[in-house]
This record gives C-alpha cells, sequence and structure tokens, in this order.
C-alpha cells in the first residue's frame, strides 16, 4: 500500500487561502468517504482537523474545509493566520481494515 | 475529555520487542464502537498506521507489519498495548496511540514515544 502523495509544501500570506491535495487511487481515496486531515505542530501529536472528506469536529474553525474529486482529497485553509503554520496529514481508509496516510505538506504562513 | 498517556521504554536493542502501552482517562476502553489505534512517525517522515484494535478484541493490522504486531486490551486497567517483535533501526519512530470513534478517524491522540532502537 503506497502513501498518499501530497505536495512537500504550500505557503500563503495571512488572510489569503491555500488548498492542499491528496491523492491516492480508486482503491482508497477513490473509494471511501472516510478521508481524514491531521495537523501536526513541530514536537506535537497530530490534531484532526476534518474527517469523512468534509466534516469538522467540534472545536475546528470554519476556515478549514475538505472535498473530494475522484482520486484527490483536498484541504483548504481559509482566511491564513500564523498559528495555522504547520505540517498536514491526510489519511484514507483503503478497505480490509487497513488506512493509509499521505506524505504530509509544510504550510508555511509568509 | 478523554485523554490517552503513553508509557514504554525510549531504548529497544535490535533483534528484542518493542513494547508499549496507553492508559485511557476519561473514557473507558470498552466504550461502544470504539477502535484503539497504534501509529508511528519515523524520523523526518510521515506517518504509518500500525493497527488498531476493536472494542470487542477484534484486532486489525498494517499488512506490512503484520508478522512483527500484536496490539492487546486490558479492561480491566483501561489500557491498550503494542508489541512489536524483532525490531531493527528502521523502527526508530515516534509512536503514538490513538482513539478513533467508528473506526474511520483517528480523534484523540496520545503524546508519543520516541523510540530508539539501538544496541
Amino acid at each position: 500500500q503506497s502513501a498518499l502523495t501530497q505536495p512537500p509544501s504550500a505557503a500563503g500570506s495571512p488572510g489569503q487561502s491555500v488548498t492542499i491535495s491528496c491523492t491516492g487511487t480508486s482503491s482508497d481515496v477513490g473509494r471511501f468517504n472516510y478521508v481524514s486531515w491531521y495537523q501536526q505542530h513541530p514536537g506535537k501529536a497530530p490534531k484532526l482537523m476534518i474527517y469523512e472528506v468534509n466534516r469538522r469536529p467540534s472545536g475546528v474553525p470554519d476556515r478549514f474545509s475538505g472535498s473530494k474529486s475522484g482520486n484527490t482529497a483536498s484541504l483548504t485553509v481559509s482566511g491564513l493566520q500564523a498559528e495555522d503554520e504547520a505540517d498536514y496529514y491526510c489519511n484514507s481508509y483503503a478497505g480490509s481494515n487497513n488506512f493509509v496516510f499521505g506524505t504530509g505538506t509544510k504550510v508555511t504562513v509568509l | 475529555q478523554v485523554r490517552l498517556k503513553q508509557s514504554g521504554p525510549g531504548l529497544v536493542k535490535p533483534s528484542q520487542t518493542l513494547s508499549l502501552t496507553c492508559t485511557v482517562s476519561g473514557g473507558s476502553v470498552s466504550s461502544t464502537g470504539y477502535y484503539w489505534s497504534w501509529i508511528r512517525q519515523l524520523p523526518g517522515k510521515g506517518l504509518e498506521w500500525i493497527g488498531y484494535i476493536y472494542y470487542l478484541g477484534a484486532t486489525y493490522y498494517n499488512p506490512s507489519l503484520k508478522s512483527r504486531v500484536t496490539i492487546s486490551l486490558d479492561t480491566s486497567r483501561d489500557q491498550f498495548s503494542l508489541r512489536l517483535t524483532s525490531v531493527t533501526a528502521a523502527d526508530t519512530a515516534v509512536y503514538y496511540c490513538a482513539e478513533s470513534r467508528g473506526g474511520y478517524l483517528f480523534d484523540n491522540w496520545g503524546q508519543g514515544t520516541l523510540v530508539i532502537v539501538s544496541s
């Protein structure tokens, strides 16, 4: 099972939007609506930001949104803030009780 | 608020067994519908799902690690544990435990444990 493909980096100025892609296959992202996104600050544990493609857990700002088209899922962060600077990982259910994570994207707030 | 606290050695010798425990507070490992996961992060790299155990005890593992992994549940102590046998330097990573409501997301994580495999 190969890791989902994410761009290594993305950047935006405060107030702007940034979108991160997460490309899988028809066996994982394309097949199931069980894509989740995690934010990880340096030295910290990941934090769930989006689940089931586009649902936000309680407490996550609505600046964070998710979507999916075919084998590619996306996370958009609108109205970028300094605290959004972090690594972001996607995850997808891959069937047969197996999961695959993305390669990770470092978001920089310019 | 459920909290997960990890414990276990940070240094393991090659060929030996890595053992970590995750203690759940503010909740129960017997909560209906919950899965309890282990996930690792190799140095400077991304995340890798190791496996999880259902609250009723069924286990599911990453096929790439399946032959070396055991995840178990101790309901009397509200703990779940990871055992990884025959470790090598390639198993050096930060290991996380995580809670999963319904099995398709990881919504609560432990603090992480850096485990170094070295003689």
